[in-house]
C-alpha cells in the first residue's frame, strides 16, 4: 500500500460544477497537509495549506483535512476550464521533514 | 513565473551515460529540493540542501547525486543512466527549507534515456 493514494482520475466534470478532489493516507504522523495544482509541461503550484485538521477556505478552494479518517479533500466550487490540470496532495509528519506527494488526480472542466 | 530555473529544458542521451542538471533558486531561498517525477511513481522527493549543506534524503538512487553551491544552486547528476531513468525532474526552492514552508517549483528538465 503506498502512503498517500489519490484516484488518478481523469476527472471529467461541466463548467460550473462543485470538484471534490480527495486524498487518503496511511501514515498517522502526518499533520501538514499542501495541495498542489500543476498545469501541463509545468511545475507544481501550492493551492492551498492547511495544519492537523479542520477546513479551510481560500476563494473558490476549500481544504478540509479529517485526521481521524486519515483523509483529506479539497473542493473547488463555481470551476472554471482554467481549473483544468493535476493536483497532487502532499503531506508531511514534522516540522522539517521533507514531503510526500500523492500521485495526483487529473482534472478536465468543459466549457 | 516561480523565480526557479532550471537547465536544460530537454536531455536525451543513452543508456550508461552521465548526465548534469541545473536548478537556480528563487532570489533569497536558501533551500532547493530535488524531485523526479514519472507517470507510474508520480512526485517522488529525492533531496534536499540547505545553505550548501544535505538536509533531508529521500529515494534518491546511489547512481544520483546533488550539491548546492556558495551562490546556492545546485545540481543533480545522474550517472549510469537506465530506460527507467527517464522522467521530469523538478527542483523547488524555499526560504528556510522548513516543513512549513511553501515550496517554489521551476519548470522541470525532461530527461529522456534511449
Amino acid at each position: 500500500q503506498k502512503e498517500v493514494e489519490q484516484d488518478p482520475g481523469p476527472l471529467s466534470v461541466p463548467e460550473g460544477a462543485i470538484v471534490s478532489l480527495n486524498c487518503t493516507y496511511s501514515n498517522s504522523a502526518f499533520q501538514y497537509f499542501m495541495w498542489y495544482r500543476q498545469y501541463s509541461r509545468k511545475g507544481p503550484e501550492l493551492l492551498m495549506y492547511t495544519y492537523s485538521s479542520g477546513n479551510k477556505e481560500d476563494g473558490r478552494f476549500t481544504a478540509q483535512v479529517d485526521k481521524s479518517s486519515k483523509y483529506i479533500s479539497l473542493f473547488i466550487r463555481d470551476s472554471q476550464p482554467s481549473d483544468s490540470a493535476t493536483y497532487l496532495c502532499a503531506m508531511s509528519a514534522n516540522y522539517g521533514q521533507n514531503f510526500v506527494f500523492g500521485p495526483g488526480t487529473r482534472l478536465s472542466v468543459l466549457p | 513565473d516561480s523565480g526557479v530555473t532550471q537547465t536544460p529544458k530537454h536531455l536525451i542521451t543513452a543508456t550508461g551515460q552521465r548526465v548534469t542538471l541545473r536548478c537556480s533558486p528563487r532570489s533569497g531561498d536558501l533551500s532547493v529540493y530535488w524531485y523526479q517525477q514519472s507517470l507510474d511513481q508520480g512526485l517522488q522527493f529525492l533531496i534536499q540542501y540547505y545553505n550548501g549543506e544535505e538536509r533531508a534524503k529521500g529515494n534518491i538512487l546511489e547512481r544520483f547525486s546533488a550539491q548546492q553551491f556558495p551562490d546556492l544552486h545546485s545540481e543533480l547528476n545522474l550517472s549510469s543512466l537506465e530506460l527507467g531513468d527517464s522522467a521530469l525532474y523538478f527542483c523547488a526552492s524555499s526560504t528556510s527549507g522548513r516543513a512549513v514552508d511553501e515550496q517554489f517549483f521551476g519548470p522541470g528538465t525532461r530527461l529522456t534515456v534511449l
